[in-house]
Formats: C-alpha cells, structure tokens, sequence
C-alpha cells in the first residue's frame, strides 16, 4: 500500500512555465519533507513543513501543507531547466522509529 | 565535514555473491537507514537503526542483514546476491532533538547483479 501518492509521476515543460506537483495521502503525518535529487546523486531536502495550512517559499518553490496534513504541493514558477530533477515527498508518521514514508516521486524536466 | 559517504560507488556482483555496503556519518547522528531505489518504485526503506546498539526490519528486509557497527557507521551486507537486488542504495543518517528530523543521504551505491 503506497501511504502516499504523487501526481504527476512524469511532467516536461518549458522554460518559463509554471507549475504544481502534489502529494496526497489518506494518513496523517507529523510533517511532511520535500526532496529534490539530480541523477547520480542522493535526495536533498528542500524544506519541511510541520503546521497544517503552513506555507513556506524557496525562491521560485513554493510549498504547502493541508490543513488536514494529510497532503501537500509544490508550486514552481517560472521554471528554469536547473529545476530539473526528481522531487520526492516524504511523511514523518511520528511515534520513536524516526522512519519515513517516501512516495514515489515526480520526474520534471524542464527544456531550455 | 563530508556528510554520509558511502563505499562503493559501483558494483556488479554474480548471482550468489555477498559483499558489504558501507556507510558513515560524521554528523553525531542517532538514526541511520538503508534503502533501495528502484524505477518507478521510489524509495524503499530496507533496514534502520534508531540509535547506536539497534537495528529494525523495514518495509523490504529480505536477503538482507545489517550492522551498526558504532555511532558512526551502518553497513549492509547482501550474503548471497540475487538479479532482484540490483538497484540503487542509498544510506541516510538523521538527527536528534527538536523535531523534525531531516534526513541526510549518502551519494548511493549502484549495484548489479547478473
């Protein structure tokens, strides 16, 4: 049972587009990560969002956790190819184990 | 200060092989883990080890075994390899005290296993 989804898995656009990735689950967590990767390379966090309706910005990149935290999205505008990579969410269920709940993840690519 | 490293960076192994990943943290963390990555299957958490002296299964323990050798360090070892194992390992390291707790990962370890 994937706990959480993301949508779109695939998105290619160009330059100067925007656009959003969601992450939805039916669990509720105790916060929720995001992560970029670049192929080769290991997963780095970009933020983490803690409070339900919590709204953060990187920049261009912005993130926002549900109300419910039960969901969240990524909002980038005006992309540019250096975007391009695999963003992944990650829920934190609490509780002392310290695991997370990665999903699959959303491969963008952004052309020049 | 480097992070997580991880040895390997490659490696091709013949079916019924064994070897050991190896990973280190110089970040005094507490929690350690090993997953796999696989296409279209994101992260799969493998093993873990919530502080020095403790290890638990996670979500796909089988053929695997794992060591936390000290603090520092968290090795995987895979004792007869099979094809289904061949993917990308990650090793990932995270903190303790105020949540949360972000997690940090190594470069991976591209294993093959023919």
């Amino acid at each position: 049972t994937q706990l959480l989804e993301q949508s779109p898995q695939f998105l290619s656009i160009q330059e100067g587009e925007n656009l959003t990735v969601y992450c939805n689950s039916s669990s509720v967590f105790s916060s929720l990560q995001w992560y970029r990767q670049e192929p080769g390379e290991g997963p780095v966090l970009l933020v983490t969002v803690v409070t339900g309706g919590e709204v953060k910005k990187l920049k261009r990149l912005t993130f926002q956790f549900g109300d419910a935290r039960k969901d969240s999205s990524l909002h980038i505008t005006a992309a540019q190819p250096g975007d391009t990579g695999l963003y992944l969410c990650a829920g934190d269920r609490g509780g002392s184990n310290y695991k997370l709940t990665f999903g699959k993840g959303t491969l963008l690519t952004v052309n020049p | 200060n480097a992070g997580v490293t991880q040895t390997p960076k490659f490696q091709v192994l013949k079916t019924g092989q064994s070897m050991t990943l190896q990973c280190a943290q110089d970040m005094n963390h507490n929690s350690m883990y090993w997953y796999r990555q696989d296409p279209g299957m994101g992260l799969r958490l493998i093993y873990y080890s919530a502080s020095e002296g403790t290890t638990d299964k996670g979500e796909v323990p089988n053929g695997y075994n794992v060591s936390r050798l000290n603090k520092r360090e968290f090795s995987l070892r895979l004792e007869s390899a099979a094809p289904s194992q061949t993917s990308v390992y990650f090793c990932a390291s995270r903190g303790r005290g105020t949540p949360p707790y972000e997690q940090y990962f190594g470069p991976g370890t591209r294993l093959t296993v023919t």
